[in-house]
């Protein structure tokens, strides 16, 4: 079946612009993750969907970060204002149920704010 | 929170020879553990995972191992190919909250021919 899907797969804005990324998660799984993935470093979560309710939103690194879930499906992650330290993949991840399974990734935005 | 180290963070072998990756984890707590290849330019890609209710899991000629004791688990490959150079992660989470894995810096394989 389907995988993972996510858009744009680049992303080139100027610093200042708000930008949106969204995921397409696996029909039917209920857990979505959203993870950031710098240069030459490992994944950094950013925050965690069950059905359309968020958690877990530990890992977003300032308050021009939010993201929301409509539909227990699609999932949208905004940056406001972006700034060149933001340039990173963004990568969401779906899973089942939560709680320890395996989580399938997308193939990620990559994001280069000029 | 939990905290995971892998190492070392670039290895390169000789086709045929065996490869193995080193993680530790600080929380106790943590129950599953996976790990991921991710070639250049390539999402993640789940190849292996174990949970804390067993010490040794292979599929193939990759394998892994936990020692709950010591807070590490570590990937094996044996009879590595050129196929294998990618960049491998490990990482963690425990049943209490989100799940959200914790990741490793991820160690960078190349299999030469």
């Amino acid at each position: 079946g389907a995988g993972v899907s996510q858009s744009p797969s680049n992303k080139v804005t100027e610093k200042g612009k708000d930008v949106e990324l969204r995921c397409d998660p696996i029909s039917g799984h209920t857990a979505l993750y959203w993870y950031r993935q710098s240069l030459g470093q490992g994944l950094e979560f950013l925050i965690y969907f069950q059905g359309n309710s968020a958690p877990d939103k530990s890992g977003l690194p300032s308050d021009r970060f939010s993201a929301e879930r409509t539909g227990g499906s699609v999932s949208t992650l905004t940056i406001q204002r972006t700034q060149q330290e933001d340039s990173a993949v963004y990568l969401c991840a779906s899973s089942p149920v939560g709680g320890a399974y395996e989580q399938y990734f997308g193939p990620g935005t990559r994001l280069t704010v000029t | 929170g939990e905290n995971v180290e892998q190492h070392p963070s670039t290895l390169s072998v000789q086709e045929g020879d065996s490869a193995v990756i080193k993680c530790t984890y600080s929380d106790s707590a943590s129950n599953y553990f996976p790990w991921y290849k991710q070639e250049l330019g390539k999402r993640p890609q789940l190849i292996i995972d174990i949970r804390s209710n067993v010490g040794e899991k292979k599929d193939q000629r990759i394998a892994v191992t936990l020692n709950k004791t010591a807070k590490h688990f570590s990937l094996h490959i044996t009879e590595t190919q050129p196929e294998d150079s990618a960049v491998y992660f490990c990482a963690a989470s425990k049943p209490a909250g989100s799940e959200k894995l914790v990741f490793g810096k991820g160690m960078k394989l190349t299999v030469n021919p």
